[in-house]
């Protein structure tokens, strides 16, 4: 159980041009969905937490506008990277969040997704 | 939420046990303690997570100090597979800090045959 696809697992596009990401929860229904980056090298960097039905909450610096997050349903979170540029190439993660015993909460990670601006 | 220590890397041989070590001197009562791993170019995998009791599951142990200033991950038999960077996470769960994993450097374990 607890399984969390993404799709696409790999993108190249050209620059100044819009990117989706899904992330699905297979087998549990998630509230929360939260989206991470990782460059080369670095840790897991938190960009936004996704609520199902609201707006999302992101991190101090960054661009909203940029990164357009949508949770439209309990197993469904998209990541939009408008106006894509070399420096938003990187390694994207999402996570859903199971609750366990009524109060227990765990993160299960998506595969990534790694996009390649060019 | 607690910051959390861990060496950056270790070493182990396969067939053997791999114990990570985790210093959160700083954590609070109401804090859990979570471990995840990644391994290279994958998301991070869920390993196991505790508040005070030791816990067991099929992948692993971890051991939480009576004072809960340390704890360990025990991997029973490593093997090859185990090889990634290991994440000790510390944080709240419930209130309104709920849901956020810092992710610091981690441990890279290397399991050689």
């Amino acid at each position: 159980g607890a399984v969390v696809s993404q799709h696409p697992s790999r993108v190249i596009c050209k620059s100044g041009t819009s990117v989706k990401i899904e992330c699905r929860s297979l087998d549990f229904q998630a509230t929360t969905m939260f989206w991470y980056r990782q460059f080369p090298k670095k840790s897991l960097m938190l960009m936004a937490t996704s609520n199902e039905g609201s707006k999302a909450t992101y991190e101090q610096g960054v661009e909203k506008d940029k990164f357009l997050i949508n949770h439209a349903s309990l197993t469904l979170s998209t990541l939009t990277v408008t106006s894509a540029h070399p420096e938003d190439s990187s390694f994207y993660i999402c996570s859903a969040s199971e609750i366990h015993r009524g109060y227990e909460e765990t993160q299960y990670f998506g595969p990534g997704t790694r996009l390649l601006v060019l | 939420d607690a910051k959390t220590t861990q060496p950056p890397s270790m070493d182990c041989a396969e067939g053997r046990a791999a114990n990570l070590p985790c210093n959160h001197s700083t954590i609070s009562g109401n804090e859990y303690v979570y471990w995840y791993r990644q391994i290279h170019s994958q998301g991070p995998q869920y390993i196991i997570h505790g508040l005070k009791n030791n816990e067991t599951n099929e992948m692993a142990s971890l051991i939480i100090t009576e004072d809960r200033k340390s704890s360990t991950l025990i991997l029973p038999h490593a093997t090859l597979r185990d090889t990634a960077v290991y994440y000790c996470i510390v944080r709240v769960v419930g209130g309104t800090s709920y849901g956020k994993l810092t992710f610091g450097q981690g441990t890279i374990l290397t399991v050689h045959p």
